[in-house]
């Protein structure tokens, strides 16, 4: 089975621009959650979607979004970019979503310039 | 959101197991408990997971305690493959993933 892929791997971006980041879960996952990762604050939980539904949400601002398509691949967006949105953003994907294990993809790391 | 506690950093020998620790004092009943590892560029990996009883794979095993206010990861023989910052996290039913990752420990392996 293939493994969680995320594309692009690598992106630049100036601020108050936009970015979308995909991302394919393994086969049959319905689950998709995105994480990001800085030096200063670690892996924080941004959202994750079941079905094509936001099912949790983290402390994020509303700048970041996301969605689900009907196949489960996702996608995040970041509208008005700023320099400290400037991390590795993780996908992972699950079957069920629940208390089973998540698999993570490669991640997308993103610089604001 | 309930939180964990761990060691920041934590050292040992190669061939040698390795016991790493998580505090979890605010669990609730239907937390279960995950392990993952985040080897150097790459995105986190599972380790394993567990609700009460002590859990074992071809991985690791894992020790909860009586009261599930903590446990510990053990790594039965280190190697230098197994260098990577290890994170305890509960995971909640909220429907849901809704994860919260500390900081974690980062554990190095010496030959």
């Amino acid at each position: 089975k293939a493994g969680v892929t995320q594309t692009p791997r690598y992106l630049i971006k100036t601020r108050g621009q936009q970015v979308t980041l995909s991302c394919s879960p393994i086969s049959g996952h319905r689950s998709v959650s995105w994480y990001q990762q800085t030096p200063g604050q670690g892996l924080q939980f941004l959202f994750e979607y079941f079905s094509e539904t936001q099912r949790n949400k983290g402390n994020f601002p509303g700048r970041f979004s996301g969605r689900q398509f009907s196949n489960s691949r996702s996608e995040m967006n970041v509208s008005t970019l700023e320099l400290g949105d400037s991390a590795l953003y993780l996908c992972a994907s699950s079957s069920t979503g629940n208390y089973n294990e998540q698999f993570f993809g490669p991640g997308t790391r993103l610089t604001v310039l | 959101d309930a939180k964990t506690t761990q060691p920041n950093s934590m050292e040992s020998n190669e061939e040698e197991p390795v016991h790493l620790p998580c505090n979890h004092s605010t669990i609730s009943g239907t937390d279960y408990i995950h392990w993952y590892r985040q080897l150097p560029s790459q995105g986190p990996e599972y380790v394993i997971h567990g609700l009460t009883s002590n859990v074992n794979n071809r991985m690791a095993s894992l020790a909860i305690a009586e009261d599930r206010k903590s446990s510990t990861l053990i790594l039965h023989r280190a190697t230098l493959r197994d260098a990577a910052v290890y994170y305890c996290i509960l995971v909640r039913n909220t429907g849901g993933f809704k994860t919260i990752f500390g900081a974690g420990t980062r554990l190095f392996v010496k030959a």
